[in-house]
């Protein structure tokens, strides 16, 4: 079954830990993305990806991390440098970058 | 700031009337797409015009595209409850990036 996978749904993370969410996508997507949503808002972009070993900045990069070693795989690292962590964070995958993107099912991380 | 901002930003219809939301950017674009997401889950691509097109329908669906004004709208016609969502405009910032950026959305509440 082809398409985008987000773990996990909701993830607990104690203040000053970092946090890894997994993004996982096997419909041959070049480009990948992540976008954080607070309640009752749009999506901003924090990272983006073209391309395997290649990584971009998006409008809300501070306390963030990502990696991309393999086409399938773009994890997002929440860092303890990141003072208002809690949201909703969406992966999405794109053939290319102008093209529809297919999302995952979202994590919401909550700090406690 | 973000590329595409939506208006309204709610909308509450009755079932079989219909839906107007519009879209404004700032910069030239490739494309623009629609997005709907129901509260809690990822987005869904709903249809994509592209810069040199006016106009584009898909079943209940119709977008327009005016590129001297820099807007979009989307018309959903004989709406249903199950079309209460959250409709998102995305546009790929054109010469400036190519990454796709979101708007703020509108939500869309449909009573029956």
């Amino acid at each position: 079954d082809g398409g985008i996978t987000q773990s996990p749904k909701y993830l607990f993370r104690k203040e000053g830990q970092n946090v890894t969410l997994s993004c996982e996508q096997n419909l041959n997507h070049d480009a990948m993305y992540w976008y954080r949503q607070d309640p009752g808002q749009g999506l901003r972009l924090i990272y983006y990806s073209q391309i395997v070993n290649d990584f971009q900045k998006g409008d809300i990069a501070e306390g963030y991390s990502v990696s991309r070693e393999k086409k399938e795989s773009f994890p997002l690292t929440v860092t303890s440098a990141q003072k208002n962590p809690t949201a909703f964070y969406l992966c999405a995958s794109s053939i290319a970058l102008t093209a529809r993107a297919f999302f995952g099912q979202g994590t919401r991380l909550t700090v406690v | 700031s973000q590329q595409g901002e939506e208006d309204p930003q709610a909308l509450s219809i009755q079932e079989g009337e219909n839906a107007t939301m519009n879209c404004s950017y700032k910069t030239s674009i490739n494309n623009l797409q629609w997005y709907r997401q129901n509260s809690g889950r990822g987005l869904v691509h709903l249809i994509l015009i592209r810069s040199n097109e006016r106009e584009k329908h898909s079943g209940r669906l119709r977008v327009t595209l005016d590129t001297s004004k820099k807007s979009s709208s989307l018309l959903i016609t004989a709406s249903r409850a199950a079309d209460t969502a959250s409709y998102f405009c995305a546009t790929d910032a054109g010469a400036a990036g190519n990454k796709l950026t979101f708007g703020g959305g509108t939500r869309v509440l449909v009573k029956p």
